[in-house]
Parts: C-alpha cells; sequence; structure tokens
C-alpha cells in the first residue's frame, strides 16, 4: 500500500529566503507526482507534475525534481514571499489510477 | 478517519448523453465540496467549488451548463457532465471539507472515471 509522507508539517521562514519541501513515498511505482497548494478554504491549485519518467519540472521559482528509486520529491521554492504563504500537498499516482495525497506541509512566509 | 466516496467509480457512455457523477460524505457533514478533472498526462485541476445550498463556483474555462452541480445536502454533491463528448473522457475526483474553519482538511474521494464514445 502506497503511503506519502511531508516533512516537514509546518514551516516558518522570513521572506527572500529560498526553502525545500520534502515528500517521500514507499512504492516507488508511481505514475506520476503532483505537487499542489492549498490556501485556506480554497481548493487545490496544480503547481508542479512530474510524469515517472522524468526528474524534474520548474515552473518560475519552483522547482520540483522526482528520485522514483529513493522514493523521494523535493520542491524547491526560490525567493520566497509572503504569497507562497499555503499548505503544500505532495500527491502521488499509482498505476492502478489512485491518488495518494501526502498530509502536507504548512508554510509560513514572514514579510 | 473521515471518508468520501464516489459513484461510479468507472462509466463508459455514448457521445451525447448525460452522466451523473455522485460524491458522499459518509461521517461528517461536508460544507464545500470541490471538484477536479485530470486528463491524461496532465495535473488535477479544480473545476469548481461548492457550497451546500448556493450555486457553485466555477473556474475559469470550465462551462457551467455543460457541468451541473448540485450540493442539495451536507453529505452529498453531483456532478452531472451534460451531452457527453469524447473530449470530456476524464477522471473526475472531488474533495470535501466540513466544519466552519477554513482551514479544514480536505478529504478526497477515490474518483471516477468517464469514458465517452
Amino acid at each position: 500500500k502506497q503511503e506519502v509522507t511531508q516533512i516537514p508539517a509546518a514551516l516558518s521562514v522570513p521572506e527572500g529566503e529560498n526553502l525545500v519541501l520534502n515528500c517521500s513515498f514507499t512504492d516507488s511505482a508511481i505514475y506520476n507526482l503532483q505537487w499542489f497548494r492549498q490556501d485556506p478554504g480554497k481548493g487545490l491549485t496544480s503547481l508542479l507534475l512530474i510524469q515517472s519518467s522524468q526528474r524534474e519540472q520548474t515552473s518560475g521559482r519552483l522547482n520540483a525534481s522526482l528520485d522514483k528509486s529513493s522514493g523521494r520529491s523535493t520542491l524547491y521554492i526560490a525567493a520566497s514571499q509572503p504569497g507562497d504563504s499555503a499548505t503544500y500537498l505532495c500527491v502521488v499516482r499509482n498505476y492502478g489510477q489512485n491518488f495518494v495525497f501526502g498530509p502536507g506541509t504548512r508554510l509560513s512566509v514572514l514579510p | 478517519g473521515a471518508v468520501v466516496s464516489q459513484h461510479p467509480s468507472r462509466v463508459i457512455c455514448k457521445s451525447g448523453t448525460s452522466v451523473k457523477i455522485e460524491c458522499r460524505s459518509l461521517d461528517f457533514q461536508a460544507t464545500t465540496m470541490f471538484w477536479y478533472r485530470q486528463f491524461p498526462k496532465q495535473s488535477l485541476m479544480l473545476m469548481a467549488t461548492s457550497n451546500e445550498g448556493s450555486k457553485a463556483t466555477y473556474e475559469q474555462g470550465v462551462e457551467k451548463d455543460k457541468f451541473l452541480i448540485n450540493h442539495a445536502s451536507l453529505t452529498l454533491s453531483t456532478l452531472t457532465v451534460t451531452s457527453a463528448h469524447p473530449e470530456d473522457s476524464s477522471f473526475y475526483i472531488c474533495s470535501a471539507r466540513g466544519g466552519q474553519k477554513l482551514q479544514e482538511t480536505q478529504y478526497f474521494g477515490p474518483g471516477t472515471r468517464l469514458l465517452v464514445l
């Protein structure tokens, strides 16, 4: 059974810092991995999608990497801003088409 | 833990027909439900947000007349794909959020795979 964990559970940083969010999964036979942000009371916003054959994806200040063999993905946020404050979810999709959600990392970027 | 179910899990229909997908929160009252879809090799994308007893709020690019959402009770939301076409074939997943606090966790259903022939 696939399990997804995220570390840290919460993170508070001053504005401008670069930071890394970590995601681990137990079964490396994944179809893809996605990173989302969740703002209070809102639906998920897709940030980056990494297919199983890819090693990283970049979008603006965000960079996500995938290492299937070690069961890890990282989300790197450069030059953090207060607007980046949200909960970040790592979601693994298995070949059986089901999604497994990580518990999330709550990020606070202080001005 | 909170459980969200979806029915059906898979559906195949002919082009031009309508398909209804149900999302139920089994052990909690969901004040807000979200509907997502994922096309092959693309990200899971939010379609709409529905609050019990009020009209759904649709994301940009999602046709509200094509994707009818009803959230008539605190435990049930339905998504009806009207006059479905092959390009509507996708994986549809709902999530439910309960409680009054905006920070309440979302619980996701297992998803519904729709294939329109």
